[in-house]
Order: C-alpha cells, then structure tokens, then sequence
C-alpha cells in the first residue's frame, strides 16, 4: 500500500462546477501538507501550503486538513477551464523528504 | 528571473549508456532534489541535497549518482542507462527551515529521457 493514496481520475466537471480533490494517507508524522497544480508538459507548482489540521482559503480555493482521519482536500469553487491540470498532493514530517500522491486529472469543460 | 534550468528537455539513449541531467537554480536555495515521474506513480525523489558537498539518497536511488559541488548546480548521473529508467525527470529546489525543507519546492520544466 503507498504511503499517499490518490484517486487517478480523469475527473470531468462543467465549467462553474465545485471540485472535490482528495488524498489519504497513512504516515501519523506528516505535519506539512500541500498541494501541487501540474499542467501537461510542464513542472508542478504549489498551490496551497498548510500546516496540520484545519482549513486555508486562497481565492477560488480552498485546502482541507483532517489529521484524525488521515484525510486531506482541495476544493476548487467556479470552476474554469484553465483548472484543467493534474493535481498532485503531498506531504512532509517536517524532515527531507516531501511524498506526493500520484496525481489527479481534472478535466473543466466550458 | 530562470528559477530552476533543466538540460536537455529530450534525450533518447541505448541500454547501457551514461549521461547527466543538467540543473541549475538562480534562487540560492539551500535544498535540491531530483524526482522521476512515471505514471500512476506520482513523484518519486532519487536523490536531495540540502547545501554544498551534501547529498542523501530518496526512494528511489539504485542506479543514478549526484554530487553538488556549487550552491546552483545538482547534476543527475545515470550510470548505465536501462529501460526502465525511461521517465520524466524534474529537479527541484527550495529555501531550508529549521534545518529541513520547507514545502514549497521550485520545479524545472522536466526532462523526458528514453532507454532503448
């Protein structure tokens, strides 16, 4: 079992739609969590940063942190298409070493 | 402002040849790392280095080398190129604190290497 699980997807939403993303994970050490927009082709970049549980809204966007159940979200509010991207979360115990879960594809249709 | 440099973007190789993936960042980030991107596997870190003349392996180390001799430069060295090495390859970089990295990680644009 890895140590950060994530739905692959393809997930496909109307424009406007609000998406859920999701991760689980099962290491108790991870403090530091994150979440990475990837665009095809090219290279991550953090979207969201928070420091272990509760929530963070930046914009249209918001993460949510629930170390009790080892459950991490983003949300993403009117959405668009230029959300179209793999979203990669990841994790950190406060160490070297960041662990990414595999990625969803999010797919906005206008 | 360049961030994180990558060279080449596209390299093809044959089983059991060598080669280096160039990185380099402007930023003067103490940690950098090198990630391989397979799918359905997410990223997974080869090598990191959190200063000059100081590296640590990851996940995923057999068969790749690293040194950082310069505060910019972590070059990825693979030894003898196999096939399944074929991926995506990313370097990262970022600011340290309290002695580890901090989450926000500067990504290159990725370089596509295939073995044959």
């Amino acid at each position: 079992q890895k140590e950060v699980e994530q739905d692959p997807g393809p997930l496909s939403v109307p424009e406007g739609a609000i998406v859920s993303l999701n991760c689980t994970y099962s290491n108790s050490a991870f403090q530091y969590f994150m979440w990475y927009r990837q665009y095809s082709r090219k290279g991550p970049e953090l979207l969201m940063y928070t420091y272990s549980s509760g929530n963070k809204e930046d914009g249209r966007f918001t993460a949510q942190v629930d170390k009790s159940s080892k459950y991490i979200s983003l949300f993403i509010r009117d959405s668009q298409p230029s959300d179209s991207a793999t979203y990669l979360c990841a994790m950190n115990n406060a160490g070297n070493m960041l662990t990414f879960g595999g990625g969803t594809r999010l797919m906005v249709k206008p | 402002n360049a961030g994180v440099t990558q060279t080449p973007k596209f390299q093809v190789l044959k089983t059991g040849q060598s080669m280096t993936l160039q990185c380099a960042q402007d930023m003067n980030h103490e940690y950098m790392s090198w990630y391989r991107q397979d799918p359905g596997m997410g990223l997974r870190l080869i090598h990191y280095s959190v200063g000059a003349g100081i590296t640590d392996q990851g996940e995923v180390p057999n068969g790749y080398n690293v040194s950082r001799s310069t505060t910019e430069d972590f070059p990825l060295r693979l030894l003898s190129a196999a096939p399944s090495q074929t991926s995506v390859y990313f370097c990262a970089s970022s600011q340290t604190l309290a002695g580890g990295v901090t989450g926000e990680l500067f990504f290159g644009e990725g370089s596509r290497l295939t073995v044959l």
